[in-house]
């Protein structure tokens, strides 16, 4: 059974880069069957998409993220991860990684781990 | 404006049913969605997809109390025999050219 696992650190300073990583289990990440995705719920919030990674290598991101965001896979270590620039308190959430399956959605998650800005 | 539409919230008594919408605003009327659920303190879950014509396909484990149904732009995700553990918030999600994005979700009250 697939399951997803992310880590990193739970604080980050404010103006410095916060960095995820997703471990991928019971699967390959390498399978051009599924795409790969970064997710985040901000405290009391609803769930706002930041990007996807494709088997091919391509990168899609939220338009209000963009010029801050990486996306990134590791397949030796069946790992993808999330590089955000620039934090400031408006990016403290929980942050999910996710499976999707093309042409469709996401449909397999991560446990969610939280992390908030400040100083 | 936003892409998707849902209702902030909704109720329903034990053992009945509920029918959550989700709307997907003009030009985006045919599209395919998924519903998530989010139970409180808990990473969410897929449910289902479900297409414009009303055929839906549900995950891994879902039971069958869950259901699908589409007219025109509306989708429905329909819970009978409502159990408490139905208690939580519902997403409705699609995706245009590889970008993604989820609505505002529906946060169901089990009386």
């Amino acid at each position: 059974q697939l399951q997803l696992q992310e880590s990193g650190p739970g604080l980050v300073k404010p103006s410095e880069t916060l960095s995820l990583t997703c471990t991928v289990s019971g699967g390959s990440i390498s399978s051009s069957s599924y795409y790969w995705g970064w997710i985040r719920q901000p405290p009391g919030k609803g769930l706002e998409w930041i990007g996807s990674i494709y088997y091919s290598g391509n990168t899609y991101y939220n338009s209000s993220l963009k010029s801050r965001v990486t996306i990134s896979v590791d397949t030796s270590k069946n790992q993808f991860s999330l590089k955000l620039r620039s934090v400031t308190a408006a990016d403290t959430a929980v942050y999910y990684c996710a499976r999707g399956t093309p042409p469709y959605g996401l449909d397999v998650w991560g446990q969610g781990t939280t992390v908030i800005v400040s100083s | 404006q936003p892409v998707l539409t849902q209702s902030s919230s909704a109720s329903a008594s034990l053992g009945s049913s509920v029918k959550l919408t989700c709307t997907l605003i003009s030009g985006h009327t045919t599209y395919i969605i998924a519903w998530h659920q989010q139970q409180p303190g808990k990473a969410p879950r897929y449910l289902m997809k479900l297409e414009g014509s009303g055929s839906y396909n549900k995950g891994s484990g879902v039971p069958d109390r869950f259901s699908g149904s589409s007219s025109g732009a509306d989708r429905y995700l329909t819970i009978s025999n409502l159990q408490s553990e139905d208690e939580a918030d519902y997403y409705c999600e699609t995706w245009d050219s590889n970008t993604h994005v989820f609505g505002t979700g529906t946060r169901v009250t089990v009386l």
